[in-house]
């Protein structure tokens, strides 16, 4: 079983719509949760970045992290053609295991106007 | 503040071959680390350099290395080329060699052994 899980799509939705983007996890040494967008032939782009059980806000992206269910979201508002991309979860765990971040295999979205 | 850079960002070697790759993290990032990406198996920890020692290493053969310079920039080194190391290979640098730390990526050099 992989330590992180994530939907790896192909979701499809119409411009303006609400994204939910999904990660479940096993581990629970994972302490630091992310989301990262990457577009075709890029390299991953830091989104979000959260520490504890809650909500984190940002523009029109919500991250949410659920510890005792080891569950993360991200939601993406009034979605727009160029929020189309591959959107990957990450995590990481303690400070004596470095910077190692586990990651989903990634969700691919695609915003049509 | 200029983001991470990687060089080249394209390669093409031959099965057997070596090849070098560079990266330069963001100014007054002391921590880099390496992943490989591929298409079936996603993007894959490598190894994490700070302040010039590898701090952590995932499960690659030792065909895989790395070293990290005093300024902070580092390379990865892959030497007997086989076709299943075409891949995309990122790094991404931040201030510690921490999970609490975010971690910036640059564009990847993307590799293709043939």
């Amino acid at each position: 079983q992989k330590e992180v899980e994530q939907d790896p799509g192909p979701l499809s939705v119409p411009e303006g719509a609400i994204v939910s983007l999904n990660c479940t996890y096993s581990n629970s040494a994972f302490q630091y949760f992310m989301w990262y967008r990457q577009y075709s032939r890029k390299g991953p782009e830091l989104l979000m970045y959260t520490y504890s059980s809650g909500n984190k806000e940002d523009g029109r992206f919500t991250a949410q992290v659920d510890k005792s269910s080891k569950y993360i979201s991200l939601f993406i508002r009034d979605s727009q053609p160029s929020d189309s991309a591959t959107y990957l979860c990450a995590m990481s765990a303690r400070e004596t295991s470095g910077s190692r971040l586990t990651f989903g295999e990634g969700t691919q979205l695609t915003v049509n106007p | 503040k200029a983001g991470v850079t990687q060089t080249p960002r394209y390669l093409i070697k031959t099965r057997g071959q070596q090849v070098t790759l560079s990266c330069s993290p963001i100014s007054g990032h002391r921590s880099v680390s390496w992943y490989q990406q591929t298409p079936g198996q996603g993007l894959q920890f490598l190894f994490e350099y700070f302040s010039e020692t590898q701090r952590n290493k995932g499960n690659f053969p030792g065909r895989f290395s790395g070293r990290q310079f005093s300024n902070s920039r580092s390379e990865m080194n892959v030497s007997t080329l086989e076709l299943g190391d075409s891949a995309l290979y990122l790094c991404a640098s931040s201030w510690g060699a921490s999970g609490s730390y975010e971690q910036y990526f640059g564009p990847g050099t993307r590799l293709t052994v043939t």
